[in-house]
């Protein structure tokens, strides 16, 4: 049981190039979330999903798009990088509807766009 | 909205002693709930703990305790005689119920050194 996986765990782009972060989970989840840790900012949530086939924007959705074409992969991409997306982005998932669920979150992925 | 306050930054301690990292939380939901999760320096999140807000009892497990109280919208966290390995950063978030699905909301996170 692998939990949350996510690839790559380190990019570096160059302003202008695109680029997707895939997330995996292995626990029949339906809720899966994107964030975002910067430093003194805590983590902050970029789109989520409900269940396969939707998405829905979070805290900062700008330059991002998602999608959720099976249960268990969420796809994050960048299409037009720009440093100010440097960050290390975090997958996770939870069980389902029940709002004391916990979310489980993936290694991350640190990116670096210069 | 909603908003989560850790206000320590930084906090230094010496091995064996007690260190508690402050957690203020602001919501207009009457049914929330509150997570607390360690990140180490290898940098994955680890969940420790959720409580609810209609549960106001103290936790404790092995080394770690929390103290939730809803008059002062405060879910504060105390390691007992730290060690090294609780070196890390340890956030504390806030999930309501207006929204269908629940948003959770992080606090910037409290950096705690553990020095031997």
């Amino acid at each position: 049981n692998a939990g949350v996986t996510q690839t790559p765990k380190f990019r570096v782009l160059k302003t202008g190039q695109s680029m997707t972060l895939l997330c995996a989970q292995d626990m029949n989840h339906e809720y899966m979330y994107w964030y975002r840790q910067d430093p003194g900012m805590g983590l902050r949530l970029i789109h989520y999903s409900v269940g396969e086939g939707t998405t829905a924007k979070g805290e900062v959705p700008d330059g991002y798009n998602v999608s959720r074409l099976k249960k268990q992969n969420f796809l994050l991409g960048l299409e037009s990088a720009a440093p100010s997306q440097t960050s290390v982005y975090f997958c996770a998932s939870s069980a389902d509807r029940e709002r004391d669920n916990e979310q489980f979150f993936g290694p991350g992925t640190r990116l670096t766009v210069l | 909205a909603q908003k989560v306050t850790q206000a320590q930054t930084e906090i230094s301690v010496v091995e064996k002693e007690d260190v508690t990292l402050d957690c203020v939380y602001e919501t207009r939901d009457t049914t929330y709930y509150l997570f607390w999760y360690k990140q180490p320096p290898s940098g994955e999140l680890v969940f420790l703990i959720r409580r609810n807000s209609f549960d106001e009892q103290n936790e404790i497990s092995g080394r770690y305790s929390w103290n939730f109280q809803k008059s002062t919208s405060s879910f504060n966290f105390t390691i007992t005689a730290s060690q090294v390995v609780d070196s890390a950063v340890y956030f504390c978030a806030l999930k309501g119920t207006t929204d269908s699905w629940g948003k959770l909301q992080f606090g910037a996170g409290t950096q705690v050194v553990v020095t031997p």
